[in-house]
This record gives structure tokens, sequence and C-alpha cells, in this order.
């Protein structure tokens, strides 16, 4: 079926190095990409979201890239911080819809 | 941004039983999602939570289970029915404005014994 989901389950990173998460998708009909990131015992929170007609967008210390060639969405995040150990998960809203479809989301171990 | 509250946080109970979720936001939002989230796994639909009328549900969920009611712009409920101990999971509520952001709660850790 169609499906969002991650090429790596965990990503364990230096303190100040750059984190780059990955995402697949199968489902060509979306009209936004999105990343949460979810903190233990919280909610997911909105990170940063890219429109499909676009293949970069860049926010504070994250750039999200979608390659729609090969139905593909990237998160990087610069000089990442303890604070960004957290699940990061991408998602989608579909075309003519609002709802938003959860990919199965990777977490990131950042070691002082 | 809207911030979501969600009653309770956690509860434990007996199977058999049901619970009922409240979900409240703070400002008015257009769209009212919930979602199912077992530890260390994603976040799945349940259905769109529609004012003044049945929620709309996805695959695999139905009306039975899981009620729904949405009264109004900013107020939901989810209530769990007839539950066993594989409806032990987080309960989470979502609203959505007329961008892309969603807004969760804190979510409900249900553990059904």
């Amino acid at each position: 079926g169609e499906s969002v989901g991650l090429h790596l389950p965990t990503l364990s990173v230096q303190e100040g190095d750059n984190s780059i998460i990955n995402c697949a998708y199968s489902n060509s009909a979306s009209d936004y990409f999105i990343w949460y990131k979810q903190e233990s015992g919280k909610g997911p929170q909105f990170i940063i979201d890219i429109r499909s007609n676009m293949d970069k967008r860049q926010g504070q210390r994250v750039t999200v890239l979608l390659n729609k060639t090969v139905k593909h969405l990237s998160l990087q995040i610069a000089a990442t911080q303890p604070g960004d150990s957290a699940v990061y998960f991408c998602a989608e809203i579909r075309t003519g819809g609002f709802k938003t479809i959860f990919g199965a989301g990777t977490r990131l171990f950042v070691k002082a | 941004s809207a911030v979501i509250s969600q009653k309770p946080s956690r509860d434990i109970c007996q199977r058999g039983t049901s619970l009922t979720i409240q979900c409240q936001v703070d400002s008015q939002v257009t769209m009212m999602f919930w979602y199912r989230q077992q530890p260390g796994q994603s976040l799945t639909l349940i259905a769109t939570a529609n004012q003044g009328s049945e929620a709309t549900y996805e695959s695999g969920f139905v009306i039975d289970k899981f009620p729904i009611s949405r009264p109004n712009l900013t107020f939901s409920t989810l209530t769990v029915s007839n539950m066993s101990p594989e409806d032990s999971s987080i309960y989470l509520c979502s609203g959505m404005g007329w961008d892309t952001e969603a807004f969760f709660g804190q979510g409900t850790r249900l553990t059904v014994v």
C-alpha cells in the first residue's frame, strides 16, 4: 500500500556535526511533505514543510530536500545539539486533503 | 500556534470497559484528528473529527469501537469502547488550521489490563 517510510531507524551523531535523516515515500499525489520532531512523552512538533513543487527549503539550522524523481525526502540539521535528540517523522499531506499521514520515524541520538 | 490539552494524560482500565478522552484547543482550528501511537512506533490516523457530523474513519477503524464527537470548533472526544489489552497505546489529538502545521496534545497513555 501507499506509505511514507524511513531508511534508518536510528542515527547517532556527535554534537556539532551535521545530521541527515532520510525518508522514502511511495505516493506521488501529495501536496506537502513535513518533518516533525517528537521528544519523549510529548506530541510531535512541526519542524518544517516543503511543497511538492519545490526541491529545497531552509529554516533555522534545518534544511529539507525533496527529490521527486526517486521519491526521497531528507532533513538536514546543522551543528546538531543535544536538544536535537528525539524521534523525527516525515509526513505528507495528500492532494485534496488535509489529513497528515506519518512515516516510520528515526531516533536521533546526539553524543556530547 | 494553538495549544491542545488532553485529558486524562494516562489511565489504566479494565478490559471490557470504555474510556473517553477529551481534547480542548485554545483557539479555533479548521480540522481535528485523532491518532494512535504504539510505543516506539509511528502515528496512525484513526479518524478526522468533523464538527457537528459523523467522523471520517480510516481503514481499520470503525465508529462502534472509536466513537468521536466534535460539538464545536475547539473540542472533541474520542471513546475507546469495550477495551482489550490490544488497545493499550498512546492516543493523540491534533488540530490544524489553514496551513500545513498540525498541533498535537501531549497524548493519553492508555493501559488496558
